[in-house]
């Protein structure tokens, strides 16, 4: 299958800070997806980007869908105690029928 | 609106027995639908997925195996449980044709003992 390389593996930061976040792949996508999970539950999705170049926002979160179709990113401003959690990117190239996930980032927001 | 429901939330096995995870989707005709695993919080490993009644494809072999009887119902079997079965597991589904991401249900958390 194919590899979407995602980092930092692990975040630790203060509340309030800004958060930066990207996946790479060694394939074209023609979708982009970012996906939280919190503990226990089933990820939600955040953001998802069709075009390359594309900027999209979801309140606090902005999400980028890189010029190469190679790379995507996630920024998360201001952060809150409630932005714990796994945030997972996913790509899937044109006439596929699922998505490759990320390895995950895992972000602690310390009051 | 849609909703996937998916149960049971969690299961303690022991090895050797047999599973039946069910999941169903409502308000959607014809989704593609998936199951996932995940091991220790991260990394999902796509196992199964359809596109239609009856059509499986499977990425990893292993014990384990899916059925669609119908439309909106994806079930994850197995026979025989293995230790290393257990994990987090996660159905999901995509409307089609038109775009967007996977919606996932809220998983089944699997302890072979």
């Amino acid at each position: 299958g194919q590899q979407l390389n995602q980092s930092p593996q692990s975040m630790f930061i203060q509340e309030g800070e800004d958060v930066s976040m990207n996946c790479t792949s060694s394939s074209i996508f023609n979708t982009w997806l970012w996906y939280k999970q919190d503990p226990g539950e089933g990820p939600v999705l955040l953001i998802a980007l069709y075009k390359a170049g594309e900027l999209t926002s979801n309140g606090r979160l902005t999400a980028q869908f890189g010029t190469t179709r190679k790379d995507s990113f996630l920024n998360i401003s201001a952060s809150i105690p409630s932005d714990v959690g796994i945030y997972f990117c996913a790509g899937q190239s044109t006439g596929g029928n699922q998505f490759y996930f990320g390895t995950g980032t895992s972000l602690t927001v310390i009051p | 609106s849609q909703t996937i429901h998916q149960w049971p939330a969690t299961l303690v096995q022991p090895v050797g027995s047999p599973l039946s995870l069910e999941c169903t989707v409502e308000g959607t005709s014809n989704p593609n639908l998936y199951w996932y695993r995940q091991a220790a919080g991260r990394g999902l490993q796509l196992l199964f997925y359809s596109v239609g009644i009856g059509q499986i494809s499977s990425e990893v072999p292993q014990n384990l195996s899916a059925s669609r009887p119908q439309d909106r119902q994806f079930i994850l079997s197995s026979k025989k449980l293995l230790l290393s079965d257990s994990g987090f597991y996660l159905c999901a589904w995509k409307p089609v044709p038109t775009r967007g991401g996977y919606t996932f249900g809220s998983g089944t958390r699997l302890t072979v003992v």
